[in-house]
């Protein structure tokens, strides 16, 4: 069974560019966690989604940034008009549903903004 | 709402050493908590998860931690390190109920000294 897979592991934007980031959670799983890992800082979350939904987007910033988990295919950060701070490293996590503990985490990608 | 602190963000441990990470939480309501190990460019692997019963909770690679409610602590301990847990370990924190994101603490880098 594959894991979490986030696409692509590392993605450099010029400033003023869009970034897009992937996550296809494992086989089974219909919620989908993003974080954000700042340099030095530790993992915080950003948005919860289920198939078709957001269920929470209370850690999105309110500019720029948007998720979406479609019926088919992967889920999507979409990051408008990067900017220097935007660069972290950005954590998708799956689990099966509500009932169940724990999360499962992608390798992640490092955003890097020039 | 949650908050986790750990408040060593360095541990240097010489080989086959006892260590203990130190994780704090503070919650209006019971939480379930976890441990979570971070190697370098990796994703994050879950080590150990407290959700009731036995306060002592074992995990993988010989790591255990003891939940502690009235200090509102759920430190992490292994009785001999080897140079493979030279890793970033993360403790996070989720309510016990409704909503599913996990608040993390900053993280404790460990490194074994041959």
């Amino acid at each position: 069974n594959a894991g979490v897979m986030q696409n692509p592991r590392h993605l450099v934007r010029r400033r003023g560019q869009e970034a897009r980031l992937r996550c296809s959670p494992m086989k089974g799983h219909s919620h989908v966690y993003w974080y954000r890992q700042l340099p030095e800082e530790g993992l915080k979350f950003m948005v919860y989604l289920q198939k078709e939904n957001i269920i929470d987007e209370s850690g999105m910033p309110k500019e720029r940034f948007s998720a979406e988990f479609p019926k088919e295919g992967p889920s999507i950060l979409r990051i408008q008009q990067v900017v220097r701070g935007d660069s972290a490293a950005y954590f998708c996590a799956s689990s099966p549903g509500k009932t169940y503990y724990e999360q499962y985490f992608g390798p992640g990608t490092r955003l890097t903004v020039t | 709402a949650q908050s986790v602190t750990q408040l060593d963000s360095q541990v240097p441990v010489f080989e086959e050493a006892p260590v203990e990470l130190r994780c704090n939480y503070s919650s209006s309501v019971s939480v379930y908590l976890f441990w979570y190990v971070q190697y370098p460019n990796q994703g994050l692997q879950l080590l150990l998860k407290y959700l009731s019963g036995s306060t002592l909770v074992k995990g993988i690679n010989g790591f255990e931690a003891e939940f502690n409610k009235s200090q509102t602590s759920f430190h992490l301990r292994k009785p001999s390190v080897h140079i493979s847990d030279t890793a970033e370990y993360f403790c996070a924190a989720r309510n016990n109920f409704g909503n599913e994101k996990l608040t993390f603490g900053t993280g404790t880098r460990l490194t074994i000294i041959p």
